[in-house]
Order: structure tokens, then sequence, then C-alpha cells
């Protein structure tokens, strides 16, 4: 099976700027989550979709949102960036979410300036 | 306090050495992961524990719900094991089967030839 792919790899943005980040599970897995990662924070979890349904979310501000589509397929969006939001953005897929073992992407380098 | 704890936060040593890799957590969980990050940001699950130990080839994870505390070991350490080593939890939920991870902020592994 092929695995956790995200698009773009790397981005750069303006402050103020907003972003859409794509995320596309192993065939089959129907829960998406995403994290961000940033040498200050470390991981953190942003939200967890199943089946297009938001079930946990992360304590992050409403400018980060997400969604599910039907395929599964899943996208987040940070709005009006700041600098700080420059970070790896992982996202993670598995049959039934966690706790259950995840399979990570490669994540996609976001850098504000 | 964070919720998950681990130590050393960098560990370098000489190949062939056995290495040790501590997590501590402070919640009830009802699953403990194991992940490796190399250089340039991919993760890979490594192990998912709720009790007792697991072995794959040269790693073992071990975790004791008692005292909360978990150990990663790798025997025989290679230079390809230089990673960042990470610990995770899934704490208890209102509703299993869509709880979050929270992470441990990681630790560097360098081995030397």
């Amino acid at each position: 099976k092929a695995g956790v792919t995200q698009t773009p790899r790397y981005l750069i943005k303006t402050r103020g700027q907003q972003v859409t980040l794509s995320c596309s599970p192993i065939s089959g897995h129907r829960s998406v989550s995403w994290y961000q990662q940033t040498p200050g924070q470390g991981l953190q979890f942003l939200f967890e979709y199943f089946s297009e349904t938001q079930r946990n979310k992360g304590n992050f501000p409403g400018r980060f949102s997400g969604r599910q589509f039907s395929n599964s397929r899943s996208e987040m969006n940070v709005s009006t960036l700041e600098l700080g939001d420059s970070a790896l953005y992982l996202c993670a897929s598995s049959p039934q979410g966690p706790p259950y073992e995840q399979y990570f992407g490669p994540g996609t380098r976001l850098t504000v300036t | 306090k964070n919720e998950v704890e681990q130590s050393p936060q960098n560990l370098t040593a000489q190949e062939g050495e056995f290495i040790t890799i501590n997590c501590s957590y402070s919640v009830g969980i009802s699953a403990l992961h194991w992940l490796q990050q190399h250089p340039g940001g991919g993760i890979v699950s490594l192990f998912m524990l709720s009790s007792g130990k697991k072995k794959h080839g040269r790693l073992i994870a071990t975790i004791n719900i008692q005292e909360k505390h978990s150990s990663l070991h790798i025997t025989a350490s290679h230079p390809r094991d230089s990673a960042v080593y990470i610990c995770a939890v899934s704490e208890v939920g209102s509703n299993f089967g869509n709880e979050k991870l929270t992470f441990g902020t990681g630790t560097r592994l360098t081995i030397i030839p």
C-alpha cells in the first residue's frame, strides 16, 4: 500500500496570509490526525478527523481549522499566519485513530516570513 | 510539569553499546507509543504498548503501568540507529478509540562508529 502523502512538502508564506495543507491517508484508513512540530514546543496535537467528523481538538486558536472529505483525504487551514506558525506540520492516518498505531506522513515544512 | 518526561535529552554512545531511553508520564493512559524521527522529519512508529514488553529486532520496549514508566532499549547499537526517539501517550478519555497523543520532548541519540 502507498504510505501517507502530504502536499506541499515545503511552503513559504508571508505574515497575514492563509495556507492550506493536504494529507492523503493510507487506503482504507478512516482517521487522520494533524500535529505541529516546532523546536520550542515539540510535537503538539492539532485535531483528529474520523469519517468526516472532528472527534478531538488540541489547544490551538481558531485560526487553525481542518476538514476531512468522504475519501478520507484531509486538509488543514491556517488563516492570518503569524511568525510563530512556522513549523513542520505532520499528519498521521490509522484505521481507527488514537490510541491505536498511527502512520505518519513526511510532513509539510511551513515558513512564515 | 509536562505530562510526559523523557530522559536523557541527548545521548551519545559508541557502536555496539546497549542503549536505554526512559519515559515517565503523569496521567492515566490507554497506550504508550515509541516513535523514531530521522533528520528530515519523517516519523516511524516503533511500538505501541499497553502492558508488558515488546521486541522487534534489536529494539525492546517495556512498560510498567503501576509506576507510569516505560523504557526503550536498543541492543548492539549501530550508527543507523542515530535519530530522535519520542515517547507519546494516549490519555484515557471519555470515549476509547478517539483519544489524542501527548508527546515527550524526545531523546536525540547519536551512535559513533
